[in-house]
């Protein structure tokens, strides 16, 4: 089966800086990356994935970079806000979804 | 709005009781997924359906079961069974089980009395 470990499990970064969270997997059929933030007491969202054909996918101040012979991918987070601070998610697919541990990321205003 | 929804928000259930959480999805998706969530802990995989009638065990099927009489509805029962039901239970649909994100409930508390 699949397993995603997720670095680091807490991260706190003062507004306006970036952040980083990296994710590697162990399936080598494994083509579909997602990236959820889920706020406290809320489901996770969906805010970007990327498929094994694409190495970067930006969408305004979020990216996600993906090297499939090193079996890992990463969440960027640029000028990040305060209301950036969530635990996000990252995962995988195999048979299915397997999901990483989560990172509780801290923005310091 | 398509969306999906998870009731009730929060349950409180006594030992050796039967409770049943529900999901339903507008989204018109064939996958559907049960996970707990534990606090601080990431996301386990319950149950999951690809079609209606059919469904999959996931990590931790023990002492929970499921139906998919409907496309749009996934409920989940936590049996006597389940040792440790305490938890946040997330469903989430997606268009199908492979290559496709999940859109996720609101989640359901439940906690044993």
């Amino acid at each position: 089966g699949e397993n995603v470990e997720q670095h680091p499990s807490t991260l706190s970064v003062q507004e306006g800086d970036s952040a980083v969270i990296k994710c590697t997997y162990s399936d080598s059929a494994s083509n579909y990356f997602p990236w959820y933030k889920q706020e406290l007491g809320k489901g996770p969202q969906l805010i970007i994935d990327i498929r094994s054909n694409v190495g970067e996918k930006k969408d305004q101040r979020i990216a996600v970079t993906l090297n499939k012979t090193a079996k890992h991918f990463s969440l960027h987070i640029t000028e990040t806000q305060p209301e950036d601070s969530a635990v996000y998610f990252c995962a995988a697919t195999g048979n299915q979804f397997y999901f990483g541990t989560g990172t509780s990321l801290t923005v310091i205003p | 709005d398509g969306g999906i929804t998870q009731s009730p928000k929060y349950l409180f259930r006594k030992e050796g009781q039967n409770v049943t959480l529900s999901c339903e999805q507008n989204l018109n998706h064939d996958a559907m997924y049960w996970y707990r969530q534990d606090p601080g802990q990431g996301l386990r995989l319950i149950y999951y359906s690809q079609i209606v009638n059919d469904f999959q065990k996931g990590d931790i099927a023990e002492g929970y079961s499921v139906s998919r009489e409907k496309k749009e509805s996934f409920p989940l029962t936590v049996t006597s069974a389940q040792k440790n039901p305490t938890a946040f239970y997330l469903c989430a649909s997606s268009i199908a089980v492979r290559e496709y994100g999940y859109t996720f409930g609101s989640g359901t508390r439940l906690t044993v009395v």
